[in-house]
């Protein structure tokens, strides 16, 4: 089985609709984060989570926001999806990793969305 | 600011030749530097890392890098580039200055050609 894995793993909604993308892990890791890609600007982080109290923007949450539901389960929703939403959105999960806090991130196989 | 380059977007390689994909960095503190890969429609594999000690570094399915600071660099190459190398590939940074998150370039596409 996946170590970390994403439901659905596509979707199509309607501008306005509630969204909610799903991420499990089973790697055991207190850290958890949301990216979205999208062609030619890589990946971006929507939020981040470094354990199930702490929750985290980075550098593109407008319109999102997410819930750490347990150490393994970390949701992110649409509020009211735009059609500029329409993108790959991929989970992560790390460790604490060496000096400074870096640690290897691991990905799920990644949601696309569509917003028309 | 920082920052990290991937100057090439694009990449057209025969099979059987060698490949570099280039990677550059603006990074203040010392910087821990990733690849990954990104065949079509999957998610991202790590490929190798560096976090400090050798500076020439192995990875997984024949990959290798090259972490050179003076030049603020680090390059990945294939002597050999098989059809199933076809993929994006992402240099990425990972930060101390901010509890260790991903900064990640905009990726090179890597077409293999027979």
């Amino acid at each position: 089985d996946a170590d970390v894995t994403q439901t659905p793993r596509n979707r199509i909604t309607k501008t306005g609709k509630r969204i909610m993308l799903e991420c499990s892990q089973t790697k055991g890791h207190d850290r958890m984060y949301w990216y979205r890609q999208d062609p030619g600007l890589g990946l971006r982080l929507i939020y981040y989570s470094f354990d199930v109290k702490d929750i985290n923007k980075g550098e593109i949450s407008d319109g999102y926001s997410v819930s750490r539901q347990a150490q393994a389960k970390f949701s992110l929703s649409l509020e009211s999806a735009i059609p500029n939403q329409t993108a790959l959105y991929f989970c992560a999960t790390s460790d604490g990793g060496l000096a400074g806090g870096v640690g290897t991130q691991y990905f799920g196989p990644g949601t696309r969305l569509t917003v028309l | 600011a920082q920052s990290v380059t991937q100057p090439d977007i694009h990449i057209t390689v025969s099979e059987g030749a060698s490949l570099e994909l280039r990677c550059n960095y603006s990074y203040g503190a010392t910087p821990y530097l990733f690849w990954y890969v990104q065949s079509p429609g999957q998610g991202l594999q790590l490929l190798l890392k560096y976090f400090s000690g050798d500076t020439l570094v192995q990875g997984i399915k024949g990959f290798e890098a090259e972490f050179k600071r003076s030049q603020s660099s680090f390059n990945l190459r294939k002597p050999s580039v098989h059809w199933s190398d076809a993929a994006e590939y992402f240099c990425a940074v990972g930060r101390t200055d901010s509890w260790g998150k991903f900064q990640f370039g905009a990726g090179t596409q890597v077409v293999v050609t027979p």
